[in-house]
């Protein structure tokens, strides 16, 4: 069974660009989470997608965004890119039938290195 | 707001030797996670704790849960260098979704 897909693997752009991200969850998972991973904040939760709907979003600002489609793939969006936004945007993918996660495992992509220049 | 503390955040064992992970947490919750990060790698899911009293072992790896002094350990048994990676806890609830510990660096030395 194949696990959580994302594309790009590694990304580089400069400020002021924006960035779509692409997240493909395991067959049969509804739930799609996003974080962001850097070395001084840790890991952070962005926002969770069930059934084509936004359930919960992080602390972030509106220059992230994200969407899911009918087939459950996520992407998100980053625009007005900053320096601070150089990190590794993780996916992840539950079976939770009503969302993330309760008693559900979330199982993670590789992740997508972004690098702001 | 809910505050998701681990410690330690770095730990170098003998390979043989045991040891516990704490992970403190600041608001009512009842479902914790354990996961471990390789360098270089993604999350990995090791347990799902999603009750008072929870014990869940997986090889050399014990996790609890004591959900009244919003405390999970995670115990080492016997460490072996394979061990080695970074682990996190992650706390859910209604008000803060899945909200990570700094993470535990863990070596383990022969």
């Amino acid at each position: 069974k194949a696990g959580v897909t994302q594309t790009p693997r590694y990304l580089i752009k400069t400020r002021g660009q924006q960035v779509t991200l692409s997240c493909s969850p395991i067959s049969g998972h509804r739930s799609v989470s996003w974080y962001q991973q850097t070395p001084g904040q840790g890991l952070q939760f962005l926002f969770e997608y069930f059934s084509e709907t936004q359930r919960n979003k992080g602390n972030f600002p509106g220059r992230f965004s994200g969407r899911q489609f009918s087939n459950s793939r996520s992407e998100m969006n980053v625009s007005t890119l900053e320096l601070g936004d150089s990190a590794l945007y993780l996916c992840a993918s539950s079976l939770g039938t009503q969302g993330c996660c309760g008693n559900q495992p979330q199982h993670f992509g590789d992740g997508t290195r972004l690098s702001i220049l | 707001e809910l505050k998701v503390e681990q410690n330690p955040l770095f730990l170098s064992m003998q390979e043989g030797k045991n040891y516990t992970i704490y992970c403190n947490y600041s608001t009512t919750s009842d479902r914790l996670y354990w996961y471990r990060q390789d360098p270089g790698k993604s999350l990995e899911s090791l347990f799902v704790l999603l009750s008072n009293g929870a014990v869940k072992q997986e090889g050399r790896l014990m996790a609890s849960l004591d959900t009244k002094a919003r405390l999970s350990t995670l115990h080492i048994t016997a460490a072996v260098h394979d061990l080695s990676a970074t682990y996190f806890c992650a706390v859910d609830n209604e008000s803060a979704r899945m909200r990570f510990g700094a993470g535990t660096r863990l070596t383990v030395k022969p």
